[in-house]
């Protein structure tokens, strides 16, 4: 069956720290790849979406790369600021087929 | 554009009542997803529609869920009997499809915290 695993349920660092969350799958052939963030009692925010034929993308402080022989997508906040803290989710897309692994929730430290 | 709304926000039910959550789409987009996210189980997709048509209702729990999209703007997720299992918060998305880009971006809702006790 599908698999989406992403890195630990937490992960806390020290503002201006680079932060890199990952996001693990298996069985699964996604065409993208997206990020969304997720502040409590509110619904996700998307971020950045990377194409299976594409290694890197970057927005401003973000910057996420996408290894479809890894199965992998390494998601960093660079200069990390304590209003980063929020859950990030990865999500798999195969034509309107969208899953979302569990989040990572990043606790940025002042 | 006010985005994704949702109504109500917060619902507190007993055990067997109905249950009934609204969604009002971002005009102009094309596709409505209905998810629900626990702690145990994140988010998952329960049904999606595109032009007001069910597409894939694969992810419905079973036939106690049911949801309608009667025209572009409105769309409900019922649950009848509602089960204490049932407790989560439902999110509603909607989006279109970028042209050139084969790529769907969701705009999700603020979601529906559901309890059943």
């Amino acid at each position: 069956s599908q698999k989406i695993e992403q890195n630990s349920e937490a992960l806390n660092i020290q503002e201006g720290k680079t932060a890199t969350l990952t996001c693990n799958y298996t069985n699964y052939s996604p065409a993208y790849l997206q990020w969304y963030r997720q502040d409590p009692g509110r619904g996700p925010v998307f971020l950045l979406l990377i194409r299976e034929n594409e290694k890197e993308k970057r927005k401003e402080r973000l910057k996420v790369t996408f290894d479809t022989t890894l199965k992998q997508s390494l998601f960093h906040i660079t200069a990390s600021q304590p209003a980063d803290s929020a859950t990030y989710l990865c999500a798999l897309v195969r034509d309107n087929d969208m899953r979302f692994g569990a989040g990572t929730r990043l606790t940025v430290k002042p | 554009d006010a985005g994704v709304i949702q109504s109500p926000r917060h619902e507190v039910t007993e055990m067997g009542q109905e249950v009934t959550l609204r969604c009002k789409p971002i005009s102009g987009h094309d596709y409505l997803f209905w998810y629900r996210q626990t702690m145990m189980r994140g988010l998952e997709l329960l049904i999606y529609f595109n032009n007001n048509v069910p597409i894939d209702d694969s992810g419905m729990p079973e036939d106690r869920f049911s949801a309608k999209m009667p025209n572009a703007s409105f769309s409900t997720l019922k649950i009848q009997p509602s089960e204490p299992r049932d407790s989560a918060v439902y999110f509603c998305a909607s989006s279109f499809l970028r042209v050139g880009s084969g790529a769907n971006v969701l705009t999700f809702g603020a979601g529906s915290r559901l309890t059943v006790l």
